[in-house]
């Protein structure tokens, strides 16, 4: 089974809008991190937000936010108010603890483009 | 600049040569990571050092052998370049205590011709 899997692989918003990336995880482990990442067109990668698997409150970070259903193993990333610098690929993250070490997965990304 | 650099940025390189790419970062952090990331855009993570030592080692093919002569640099070096080795290969870094963040190098796109 995919550990990671991110089902839009192109999405659009309209400037201004608020936008969610989908992301569903696959785990038994009880302890673990998600993350997104940005890829712009440039091609480096950005970090943009981690959740734990413990963390009480969705994680923020400026207009991006993590919407975090532990529950259904979802995590979703939200975008508000779009910028036309927010075209890029997405990427969804998981990391398990393990003994032997931190094992992680990476989704196959969605492709964010803004629309003036 | 504090960041992770990568070099080269582009190599272009034919069949069963060897080559290194090099990775430094002058964050202070005690992790560094190398992904690999193919023409579908799917990354994967190679290897993680801590501290210079090997904490994970994913299957990849024993052609290539990371080596970090210290905690701030960590170079990947591929024996025998096969062309399916062409793709992406992103360095990245994580600060103490916070495994949460990584930060990438700019990435080194290998051509295997």
């Amino acid at each position: 089974a995919q550990k990671i899997t991110q089902t839009q692989p192109g999405m659009f918003v309209q400037e201004k809008e608020a936008v969610t990336l989908d992301c569903t995880y696959d785990t038994s482990d009880p302890s673990y991190g998600l993350f997104w990442y940005k890829q712009p067109s440039s091609g480096e990668m950005i970090f943009l937000i981690y959740q734990g698997s413990y963390d009480q409150q969705n994680a923020t970070e400026g207009r991006y936010s993590l919407n975090f259903q532990k529950a259904r193993k979802s995590a979703n990333l939200v975008i508000s108010a779009s910028q036309l610098g927010d075209s890029a690929m997405y990427f969804c993250a998981m990391r398990e603890n393990r003994d032997t070490g931190n094992q992680f997965y990476f989704g196959t990304g969605t492709s964010l483009t803004v629309i003036p | 600049d504090t960041a992770v650099s990568q070099t080269p940025k582009y190599l272009v390189t034919q069949m069963g040569n060897d080559k290194s790419i090099k990775c430094e970062q002058n964050l202070g952090h005690d992790t560094m990571y190398w992904y690999k990331q193919d023409s579908k855009k799917f990354l994967k993570i190679m290897f993680s050092y801590n501290n210079k030592e090997l904490i994970i080692n994913e299957t990849v093919p024993n052609r290539f052998s990371p080596k970090s002569p210290d905690k701030a640099h960590l170079n990947l070096h591929i024996n025998s370049l096969e062309l399916g080795d062409s793709a992406v290969y992103f360095c990245a870094s994580s600060p103490p205590a916070r495994k949460n963040e990584q930060y990438f190098g700019p990435g080194t796109r290998l051509t295997v011709t």
